[in-house]
């Protein structure tokens, strides 16, 4: 019973260089979002997808691109890391409006030197 | 805005007596979904309860338990008998009837032996 699945676990990158976070969730499940933690500030919801097509801005999407590739996986890419994104990174999913649950991956921590 | 307000950045508990964390929430919805999300030093975010708005019960599981005051906008968690297992960050989110989910900033739980 996987649930979600996010990686890498760790990545460090240099300013300016990009990398893409990959998730998958094995439950069926409509909703994926991909949210961002920082020291004293909580999850803050980068983008989201409401389901397989769709993609939203979330609270700070700035410096962010996603893909909903199909219904199991959701990426996340940075195109030109700066220190600022310097982050831990967590892929979420949920079946959807009703249900209303969230369901993390074990998280990713991002450095940008 | 929805907004969801911790104002307690730490806590701590002796062991086996009880805590009560503290959240509040701005929301013009009438329906709605609120969670306590815990997160231990492993990083994994666990769900630890959940309530319905148009409930008046207050949910409980286990030794964790809420005190929802829908007019007040208030949604603490009390935790019975602390464990040692129970030291982690924890996090009051809400979400509308929808896919939007909001986090405070946390509250960060020590658990004296």
């Amino acid at each position: 019973n996987a649930g979600v699945t996010q990686t890498p676990k760790f990545q460090v990158l240099k300013t300016g260089q990009s990398m893409t976070l990959q998730c998958a969730q094995d439950m069926n499940h409509n909703s994926m979002y991909w949210y961002r933690q920082d020291p004293g500030m909580g999850l803050r919801l980068i983008y989201y997808s409401a389901s397989e097509g769709t993609t939203d801005k979330g609270e700070v999407p700035n410096g962010y691109n996603v893909s909903r590739l199909n219904k199991r996986e959701f990426s996340l890419r940075l195109e030109s890391a700066a220190p600022s994104q310097t982050s831990v990174y967590f892929c979420a999913s949920s079946a959807g409006p009703g249900a209303n649950v969230l369901t993390f991956g074990a998280g990713s921590r991002l450095t940008v030197l | 805005a929805q907004t969801v307000t911790q104002s307690q950045p730490e806590m701590s508990v002796q062991e086996a007596e009880t805590v009560t964390l503290s959240c509040t929430y701005d929301t013009s919805e009438s329906d709605y979904y609120l969670f306590w999300y815990k997160q231990p030093p492993s990083r994994q975010m666990i769900l630890v309860i959940r309530q319905e708005a148009y409930k008046q019960q207050n949910a409980t599981e286990n030794r964790f338990s809420v005190n929802f005051q829908k007019a007040a906008k208030s949604f603490s968690l009390k935790i019975s008998d602390s464990q040692l297992g129970d030291a982690a960050m924890y996090f009051c989110a809400y979400s509308p009837t929808g896919n939007q989910f909001y986090f405070g900033t946390g509250t960060s739980l020590t658990v004296i032996p």
